[in-house]
């Protein structure tokens, strides 16, 4: 089945630690992005990747890095620097067109809670 | 600005009855399309129904509509005949041509009363 694969789905740190978030599609989607969601908020982007060796911030990069080596992965970390990491991470990936019909496919989510 | 706008944080609906999520947006861009999303407390984002600025007539998808109106910029969602498992957020987002973003609104919870 075609789909997007978070790993894992609760994950725990001490603060202080980065942590990276695994993110991998396998539906041949150009474009794949990170949102954040805080309780009860909407979603906010932090950052995208519309080609491998690619990406740009969104709206809350500060204290989050990625990396796009390859098309079907955009592993995110969060770092020491990110003030309060503590919140529910989605992936999801698109197709890139012209049209502006090009939803976006989630994962299932992460949500990382720092001790 | 903000683009997407939910004004309803939370809603009761007794089951079976239809219900209305509002949603309105601001662009300038003639082209954009419309996008509800469901999220269940599960946590993952389910798509809905999409509606192009272009298109003629409203959306529909099962028991979900789109009340497009475009004059007024407004994207409301309507589900018929509610059940249970409607309970969950919903989120209004849009994207305008040639961008690869999407942008979400706040989102409305939906309570389902049995």
């Amino acid at each position: 089945d075609g789909g997007i694969t978070q790993s894992p789905k609760y994950l725990f740190r001490k603060e202080g630690q980065n942590v990276t978030l695994s993110c991998e599609q396998n539906l041949n989607h150009d474009a794949m992005y990170w949102y954040r969601q805080d309780p009860g908020q909407g979603l906010r982007l932090i950052y995208y990747s519309q080609i491998v060796n690619d990406f740009q911030k969104g709206d809350i990069a500060e204290g989050y890095s990625v990396s796009r080596e390859k098309k079907e992965s955009f592993p995110l970390t969060v770092t020491s620097a990110q003030k309060n990491p503590t919140a529910f991470y989605l992936c999801a990936s698109s197709i890139i067109g012209i049209s502006s019909y090009n939803e976006q496919f989630f994962g299932p989510g992460t949500r990382l809670t720092v001790l | 600005a903000q683009k997407i706008t939910q004004t309803q944080p939370g809603m009761f609906v007794q089951e079976k009855e239809a219900v209305t999520l509002d949603c309105t947006y601001d662009t300038s861009d003639p082209s954009y399309g419309l996008f509800w999303y469901k999220q269940p407390s599960s946590g993952e984002m389910i798509f809905l129904i999409y509606q192009g600025s272009y298109d003629q007539q409203n959306a529909t998808e099962g028991r979900y509509s789109l009340n497009f109106q475009k004059a007024r910029k407004s994207a409301n969602l309507v589900i018929s005949a509610s059940q249970l498992g409607d309970s969950a957020m919903y989120f209004c987002a849009m994207r305008e041509l040639g961008d690869d973003k999407i942008i979400f609104g706040k989102g409305t919870r939906l309570h389902i009363l049995p």
